[in-house]
């Protein structure tokens, strides 16, 4: 398998822009998870579904944050509008069972 | 709320020293998930613990589980330069992956 997908990898956008990540989970789990890193407040939760379901998105910062997953094998993640406090790396992440398998992130400066 | 700090912030250590981060919650641990993130990498499962006073080794890696389950530490005898990277605890609350992070510690290893 070719673990998480996350797309795009980079990108620089302008504030007051809509940015949507992108995800592709391991085939067959049942968790996913989207989290965001940033030096000052570390990794956070965002959000996460199982089995396609939001369970918890109390990690949502504000409104201007959604997710949603159509599908198993499909999730997005979008800021409107995008702020430059909002440049961080976000992870997409998956699991069944114990084990937590993260995407290698997108990074997104906004400026 | 809950608190997961982690000690020390930074670590420099001679290549071939041991190393060790702790992990200290406010709160009592459930299920201690360890991840090590390279520089410009995503996070990378390591190990879980579970149990009370439970150790666990991986080659040169020895992690523990305080007896109270107030804390854990993850201990690298003679660490080499592919040790490098930042070194995550993380709680598992809920039981289904929804990780609380720790602060991180970031190990250099000068060659």
């Amino acid at each position: 398998d070719a673990g998480v997908i996350q797309s795009p990898r980079h990108e620089v956008t302008e504030m007051g822009q809509e940015v949507t990540l992108r995800c592709k989970p391991i085939s067959g789990h049942d968790y996913l998870f989207w989290y965001r890193q940033t030096m000052m407040r570390g990794l956070e939760l965002l959000i996460y579904f199982n089995n396609n379901v939001p369970i918890d998105d109390s990690g949502m910062p504000e409104d201007r944050f959604s997710a949603k997953m159509p599908n198993a094998s499909f999730s997005t993640l979008k800021i409107q509008p995008s702020e430059p406090r909002d440049s961080a790396v976000y992870f997409c992440a998956s699991s069944f069972g114990d084990t937590i398998y993260f995407g290698e992130g997108s990074w997104l400066t906004v400026v | 709320g809950q608190q997961v700090m982690q000690i020390p912030q930074y670590q420099h250590v001679q290549e071939g020293e041991d190393f060790t981060t702790y992990c200290n919650s406010s709160t009592t641990l459930s299920n201690i998930q360890w991840y090590k993130q390279r520089p410009g990498g995503h996070p990378v499962f390591l190990i879980q613990l579970v149990k009370s006073g439970e150790v666990k080794k991986q080659k040169r890696l020895t992690f523990q589980f305080g007896e109270a389950k107030k804390n854990s530490s993850l201990h690298i005898t003679a660490t080499q330069t592919t040790d490098v990277g930042t070194y995550f605890c993380a709680d598992d609350q809920t039981g289904a992956n929804n990780l609380f992070f720790g602060t991180g510690t970031r190990l250099t290893v000068i060659p």
